[in-house]
Formats: C-alpha cells, structure tokens, sequence
C-alpha cells in the first residue's frame, strides 16, 4: 500500500519570505499523481498545486511551486512571497494512476504559520 | 464555477442513531468519494462510486457505512448506528472521467453524543 509522509508537523514563515514543506512517498507504481491541499480554519479541502509523475517538470502555479523528485520520491512544496492567508494546514496526497477513481492518499499534513 | 455542496454544513446526532450526509457533486463528474478527518488527524479514503455501485472501500467503511446515489444528482452516505468514535468531518468528493483530480466539497462536521 502507498504512504505519505510529511516529517515537519509545524513550521512558521516570515510574511514575504519563502517556505519549502517536505512530503515524501512510497509506492511501487510508476504511474501516478501527487497533489498539496491546503486546509484553512474552514476546513474546506482546497487543491493548490499538482504533478503528473511522468513529467519531469515541476509543476508551478504563481507562488506555489514544486520540487519533485521521483527517484527519491520526494515531493515538496515551495510557497514564494508568503502572505497571512497562506497560513493553513497543508496535505500532500498521493493518488494511483491505475484506474480513473483510485482514492487519495494523504499524508498528515504540516501546519503552517505565516508571521507578520 | 462548479463546485460540490454538501448538506447540512453541522449535525449533531445521539449514539446509536442513523444519520444520512447528502452531497451533491459537480454534475458532469461520474466518480465520487467519500472521506473523513478525525479532528487533528489526516484525511481518511472511506468509498468510491462509479456507475451506480462501490468501485473501492477501505477498512473503516464497515456494515454500518453505506452510500447511495438515489438519483441524477445527489450521493449520500449513511450511517446506520452512530458511535462516539464517528464524529469527524465529513468530505464528498467527485471526479470527471478524463480527469485525476478531486474536488472537495465544505464537509459535514458530524458530532456525536
């Protein structure tokens, strides 16, 4: 079975600065997909980026960007210029390329700080 | 935008109760899920649904779990006898079939008392 892990349960960032959050993952399958979620006090489920495996190119959306290793199987995100509403708890999840409706697989998330 | 809603936001049940969670899915999506958190815990898989029947179901979607889509556009989960243990937050989500994301709806915060 697939896992997730995410080793930094808490991390804190200056408002303006830069903040990598660590995943890393295990499987046996060569097809597959990554994504980070991003939980705020709501608790609405909110996708923030994602990464086909077959892509070597790290996968960007504005601040949001990845660093996907898949030899290390390692799949970390980088939030740029961090702003007060980026603070959340942020999911990295993990889903099989099998079959059109494989589930996600979550890691247990790093809960982010954002200073001001 | 399309999004997925799920009814109520909140419910309260009493141990031993049945409670049913209703989703409504983005409406060209033919995949669904449900999952559940735990209050500080990670976000748990509990079903999958496709063409009117169960695709995949983990450990925690035990006899007292069951999902169905009743019609065009609603998808619900019931519980049939609450425990203690249930209360958590409750996603649906859904997929489209071209596509390997999911999107999320609100949840349902289920409490248990």
């Amino acid at each position: 079975a697939q896992t997730v892990t995410q080793s930094q349960p808490e991390m804190s960032v200056q408002e303006a600065e830069t903040v990598t959050l660590s995943c890393t993952y295990d499987t046996s399958e060569s097809d597959y997909y990554l994504f980070w979620y991003k939980q705020p006090p709501s608790r609405q489920m909110i996708l923030v980026i994602r990464q086909e495996a077959y892509k070597q190119q790290n996968a960007t959306e504005n601040r949001f960007s990845v660093n996907f290793q898949k030899a290390a199987k390692s799949f970390s995100l980088k939030i740029s210029d961090s702003q007060l509403g980026d603070a959340a708890m942020y999911f990295c999840a993990y889903r099989s390329g099998q079959s059109g409706n494989t589930p996600l697989v979550f890691g247990k998330g790093t809960r982010l700080s954002v200073i001001a | 935008e399309p999004e997925v809603t799920q009814t109520p936001s909140h419910q309260v049940t009493q141990m031993g109760q049945e409670v049913i969670l209703r989703c409504v899915p983005i409406s060209n999506h033919l995949y669904f899920y449900w999952y559940r958190q735990i209050l500080g815990q990670k976000v748990e898989f509990l079903v999958s649904f496709y063409n009117n029947e169960i695709s995949e179901k983990s450990e925690i979607f035990d006899d007292q779990f069951s999902v169905e889509r009743p019609d065009g556009s609603n998808f619900t989960l019931k519980i049939r006898s609450t425990k203690l243990e249930d209360s958590a937050m409750y996603f649906c989500a859904s997929g489209e079939g071209s596509s390997y994301e999911q999107y999320f709806g609100p949840g349902t915060r289920l409490t248990v008392t």
